[in-house]
């Protein structure tokens, strides 16, 4: 299976803020990741795949680099509505696999 | 707008058999592109992806539940289900179906069902 990691696992950070959240694969995986959000007692939603490309609708504070084994996601400017946690997934090879979490929470 | 919804039982004895249906809505689960697959998500390990089915039933199962888990779609009732036998307090999770694709990953959620296994 390939593994995924984050760092860090928590930040805290301040309205207006910009966030980077850091995703690493075990192995090549070119760009079959997607970045999700989680918010308490819901389902993720998914806000960007193949490394960099927004799902419709995710507004443009988010954005996705990366390729290979190495990724980021980047949040512009937190908003009071981006509190969450935040996972990757590879899905360049069976069994799918998600990132443990990153959680974002206010300072 | 596709919608997903899970549905079944919330609470199911050691041993026993964990049967699940996700229900589509807004779209058919015959389109071409697009697998269908269940995730759950314990506080302890996490976000695991269960398995998929794709479009033309194929399947694709996480070795570490291949010998207990399938995964089937009805085309006629536009939903696909999930059956893990043999459970244990450890299968006790949040269960969610999603849509897949290569093109756009994970791009639609259910809203998720709770099991719980305890006897």
């Amino acid at each position: 299976d390939i593994q995924m990691t984050q760092s860090p696992s928590s930040l805290s950070a301040s309205v207006g803020d910009r966030v980077i959240i850091t995703c690493r694969a075990s192995q090549d995986i070119t760009n079959y990741l997607a970045w999700f959000q989680q918010k308490p007692g819901k389902a993720p939603k998914s806000l960007i795949y193949a490394a960099s490309t927004l799902q419709s609708g995710v507004p443009s504070k988010f954005s996705g680099s990366g390729s290979g084994t190495d990724f980021t996601l980047t949040i512009s400017s937190l908003q009071p509505e981006d509190f969450a946690t935040y996972y990757c997934q590879q899905y360049k090879s069976y069994p799918f696999t998600f990132g443990p979490g990153t959680k974002v929470d206010i300072k | 707008q596709l919608q997903l919804q899970e549905s079944g039982p919330g609470l199911v004895k050691p041993s026993e058999t964990l049967s699940l249906t996700c229900t589509v809505s807004g779209g058919s689960i015959s389109g071409a592109i697009y697998f269908w697959a269940w995730i759950r998500q314990t506080p302890g390990k996490g976000l695991e992806w269960i398995g998929s089915i794709s479009y033309n039933g194929n399947t694709h199962y996480n070795p570490s539940l291949q010998s207990r888990v399938t995964i089937s779609a009805d085309t006629s009732k536009n939903h696909f289900s999930l059956k893990l036998t043999s459970v244990t307090a450890t299968d006790t999770a949040f269960y969610y179906c999603a849509r897949q694709s290569v093109t756009y990953g994970t791009d639609y959620w259910g809203q998720g069902t709770l099991v719980t296994v305890s006897s």
